[in-house]
């Protein structure tokens, strides 16, 4: 079974300034597909970015950026310029690409301050 | 509707109850996920369906819960004598089919049971 760690409950930074989310996670499978959710007060569960484990480029969207290092199993997600609105919960998650659409498997998540 | 929507938003019930809780995934999703939050947890699994034919159960806590999918459309996630510890965020999530797609997250049923 696939597992997904987040150790770090909750981080601080500061407006504009530049913070890392560490995700490491365990698997046996070769390909399977990363994921960061945004989940704010409201609950709803948002999209940040994903990476593809075949791919060796990290994936970037915007301030959001990652750190895909797949021998170490290892997924940080690096927000730069950080703004108010990035304050939320950040989830970690992994999914198989064996097969068809499958379950996301999810960290334990990370609670981001974002200071004045 | 354009996504995902769940109801209702919020349920107390008393222990010992049944509830259901619904959810509605966006038109032409095949895919769809039950989740459960519990309060500072993560998102646990509970059951994927894929059209009306769920190939993985292996989240369902207990057989006090259950599920199905009518029409590859709405679905409905019961949970029978209700129980303190099922207290929770009750989230679904529908995608397309492939593991690539997305799943998009409705904005979840708080439950409380008293």
């Amino acid at each position: 079974a696939q597992t997904v760690t987040q150790s770090q409950p909750e981080m601080s930074v500061q407006e504009a300034e530049t913070v890392t989310l560490s995700c490491t996670y365990d698997t046996s499978e070769s390909d399977y597909y990363l994921f960061w959710y945004k989940q704010p007060p409201s609950r709803q569960m948002i999209l940040v970015i994903r990476q593809e484990a075949y791919k060796q480029q990290n994936a970037t969207e915007n301030r959001f950026s990652v750190n895909f290092q797949k021998a170490a199993k290892s997924f940080s997600l690096k927000i730069s310029d950080s703004q108010l609105g990035d304050a939320a919960m950040y989830f970690c998650a992994y999914r198989s690409a064996i097969g068809t659409a499958s379950k996301l498997t999810f960290g334990t998540g990370t609670r981001l301050q974002v200071t004045l | 509707g354009a996504g995902v929507s769940q109801s209702p938003s919020n349920k107390v019930t008393e222990k010992g109850k049944d509830v259901e809780l619904r959810c509605d995934p966006i038109s032409g999703h095949t895919a769809l996920y039950w989740y459960r939050q519990s309060l500072g947890q993560g998102l646990e699994f509970l059951i994927y369906f894929q059209g009306n034919s769920a190939p993985d159960k292996s989240g369902l806590p207990s057989d006090r819960f259950s599920a199905e999918r009518t029409g590859g459309s709405v679905s409905t996630l019961t949970i029978q004598r209700t129980q303190q510890e099922d207290s929770a965020v009750y989230l679904c999530a529908s995608s397309l089919q492939t593991a690539y797609n997305e799943q998009f997250f409705g904005p979840g049923t708080r439950l409380t049971v008293l």
